[in-house]
């Protein structure tokens, strides 16, 4: 089974600020998603990826395969990213699909 | 129009209870789930479903059984409801026809259920 660490647990900066948010794993996997959850608990997914890099407007994840490593980064920082950022493992087979780790809790203050 | 959606927004039952969720996707996915976020904000999956193949977490207990009408829809529905099972339930679809459960397709959330038992 895989084991999912995100860092930091908690995470309070000043608006403008370039975040980095982390997540390892440990075991080799298929595929890397980020999810955003929002203070009103709905889901988004940000990205997915197995390989390299993927942008969004101010995000960015990167993925690291034989570090078994991402990061997920906010550049320019708003109060408006306050969130919980959850990395999601794929490792195919068994029964548990995904393995999620326990989140990031984001502040961005104004 | 919202992609995926889910009723009720917020459930209070008694334990013992058998109560059901519901959840419709309109985006023509071929993978439904069902997730739970339990206090502590930490999410499990609980199923798949996918071309009438179900695909559980064995951890899940077997009072709860979701119910696929058709390919838009997977309901879940719990019985003999526990003080444990109240947490947040999201659903969520993808295209993902491969069978993995999710794994290597983007998902689309549903907005929660918070379900409380008494």
């Amino acid at each position: 089974k895989n084991e999912v660490e995100q860092s930091p647990q908690n995470l309070t900066a000043q608006e403008g600020e370039f975040i980095t948010i982390n997540c390892s794993y440990s075991v080799g996997i298929s595929a890397l998603h980020w999810l955003q959850q929002h203070p009103g608990g709905g889901i988004v997914s940000l990205f997915m990826l197995s390989s390299g890099k993927k942008k969004h407007g101010r995000l960015i994840a990167t993925i690291n395969i034989q570090e078994k490593h991402s990061s997920l980064h906010i550049t320019a920082s708003h109060p408006r990213d306050s969130a919980v950022y959850i990395c999601a493992v794929y490792s195919g087979g068994g029964a548990d699909g995904l393995t999620f780790g326990k989140g990031t809790h984001l502040i961005i203050q104004p | 129009d919202t992609a995926v959606s889910q009723t009720p927004k917020y459930l209070v039952t008694q334990m013992g209870n058998d109560k059901s969720i519901k959840c419709e996707q309109n985006l023509g996915h071929d993978t439904m789930y069902w997730y739970k976020q339990d206090s502590k904000k930490f999410l499990k999956i609980m199923f798949s479903y996918n071309n009438k193949e179900l695909i559980i977490n064995e951890t899940v207990p077997n009072r709860f059984s979701p119910k696929s009408p058709d390919k838009a829809h997977l309901n879940l529905h719990i019985n003999s409801l526990e003080l444990g099972d109240s947490a947040v339930y999201f659903c969520a679809s993808s295209q993902d026809p491969t069978r993995t459960r999710g794994g290597t397709d983007t998902q689309y959330f549903g907005p929660g259920t918070r379900l409380t038992v008494l």
